[in-house]
This record gives structure tokens, C-alpha cells and sequence, in this order.
């Protein structure tokens, strides 16, 4: 089945450090990918969807200043959060969509925490 | 817009148990519609989904009908175990539009007894 990977799994930085996660779609190439927030015990809320060679669609209220997402290849997208704060703190999770299907098969998901 | 309402959780049966999960939707058009399961600490998981009108999702023992008269797509399982507690999510993904987006449900939390 279609494996997607996410790197770092948990990460905890000092507040005004930048972080950056990687999702991998493994065994297969993505055009598309997405990522998510999640905050306890709620919803996967859709923060941007990330299409391979070009920017990124940010959903409305997101920053996208402050989460910079990078889709060089059609196997990894990266996601930054810059100058992170305690209030970033929160799972993320990527998923990434096979062409013409309408499957995503999401990460594992980072536990990011700021101190 | 699009809508996913499932209802309210925690859920707490006691293993062998009968579980239904509700979930009812709103959409343009004719959506897909998905269940996703989300075990502790980790992403999801797809667990079935349906594309069209009649179509039985099934897989690990879990069953969703796509009913397009009643907009619903309930999930059941005849006889839960305890490694089936988690966090359940009904989703569609919208029938327009390249990026087409998932729309989660809240989620609800099952937590099955030995």
C-alpha cells in the first residue's frame, strides 16, 4: 500500500527557533500534497495544500509568512514553521494524494512542542 | 460548503459488543465519502470508503453503506475488540476541482473494555 513517512516524529525547539518537517510519500509520486493541524482531542484542521513545482494554497487564517511550505519533488514537501511560539504546539500531519485517485494516505504525523 | 457531522462521542462498549458511529454529510454533487481511524499518538489510517450511491465499504470487520437518500455513511461492526479503540473519522472529499479537499467529521473517541 501507499506509504507516506513524516521526519521528525516528535520535536521540541525554544520559542523564536524555526522547525522543519518532512513528509516522504515512499512508494509512490505525489502531486499533491496536504497538511494538517491537529489539536487535542479535535479535528484535523487543512492549514495548505502543496502541489509539486509550484506555491502553495494556504486555507483562510493560516499564515503563510509563518509556515512556509516547500514541494521540490514529487516525493517530499516540507513544512517550516518560522520564529515558532508556545502557541504553535500541536500535532501535524501530512498526507499526500496519488494522481487521478482520490485516496490521501496521511504521515504518521510530528509532535511539535515550543518552550 | 461541505459538512461532515458525526455523533457525539466518547464512546465506551465492552469488547464483543455491537458498535454503530454516525455520521451524516452535506455535499454538492456526488461525493466520496471515507472512514479514517486514528490509533493513539499516530496519523491516520484509511479504513473503508465508498464512491457512489449503494456502495458497502468493508474492511477489518468494519461496514459503511454510502446512503445517498439519507446523506449518511454510519460505520458498524458486529463484535468490537480492544485493540479497535481509537479515534474515528468520517470524511468526503468533494466531487469538484483538482485540489479537491477533505472535510472531516469531529472525530469520536471509542474505547472498547475487555
Amino acid at each position: 500500500g501507499a506509504v507516506v513517512s513524516q521526519h521528525p516524529s516528535r520535536v521540541i525547539c525554544k520559542s523564536g527557533t524555526s522547525v522543519k518537517i518532512e513528509c516522504r510519500s515512499l512508494d509512490f509520486q505525489a502531486t499533491t500534497m496536504f497538511w494538517y493541524r491537529q489539536f487535542p482531542k479535535q479535528s484535523l484542521m487543512l492549514m495548505a495544500t502543496s502541489n509539486e513545482g509550484s506555491k502553495a494554497t494556504y486555507e483562510q487564517g493560516v499564515e503563510k509568512d509563518k509556515f512556509l511550505i516547500n514541494h521540490a519533488s514529487l516525493t517530499l514537501s516540507t513544512l517550516t514553521v518560522t520564529s515558532a511560539h508556545p502557541e504553535d504546539s500541536s500535532f501535524y500531519i501530512c498526507s499526500a494524494r496519488i494522481p487521478g485517485a482520490d485516496t490521501q494516505y496521511f504521515g504518521p504525523g510530528t509532535r511539535l512542542t515550543v518552550l | 460548503g461541505d459538512s461532515v457531522t458525526q455523533m457525539e462521542g466518547p464512546v465506551t462498549l465492552s469488547e464483543e459488543a455491537f458498535l454503530t458511529i454516525n455520521c451524516t454529510y452535506t455535499a454538492t454533487g456526488y461525493p466520496s465519502l471515507f472512514w479514517y481511524v486514528q490509533y493513539p499518538g499516530e496519523g491516520l489510517q484509511l479504513l473503508l470508503k465508498a464512491t457512489k450511491a449503494d456502495d458497502k465499504g468493508s474492511n477489518k470487520g468494519f461496514e459503511a453503506t454510502y446512503r445517498k437518500e439519507t446523506t449518511s455513511f454510519h460505520l458498524e461492526k458486529g463484535s468490537v475488540q480492544v485493540s479497535d479503540s481509537a479515534v474515528y473519522f468520517c470524511a468526503l472529499l468533494g466531487s469538484t476541482g483538482a485540489n479537491s479537499k477533505l472535510t472531516f467529521g469531529k472525530g469520536i473517541t471509542l474505547s472498547v473494555r475487555p
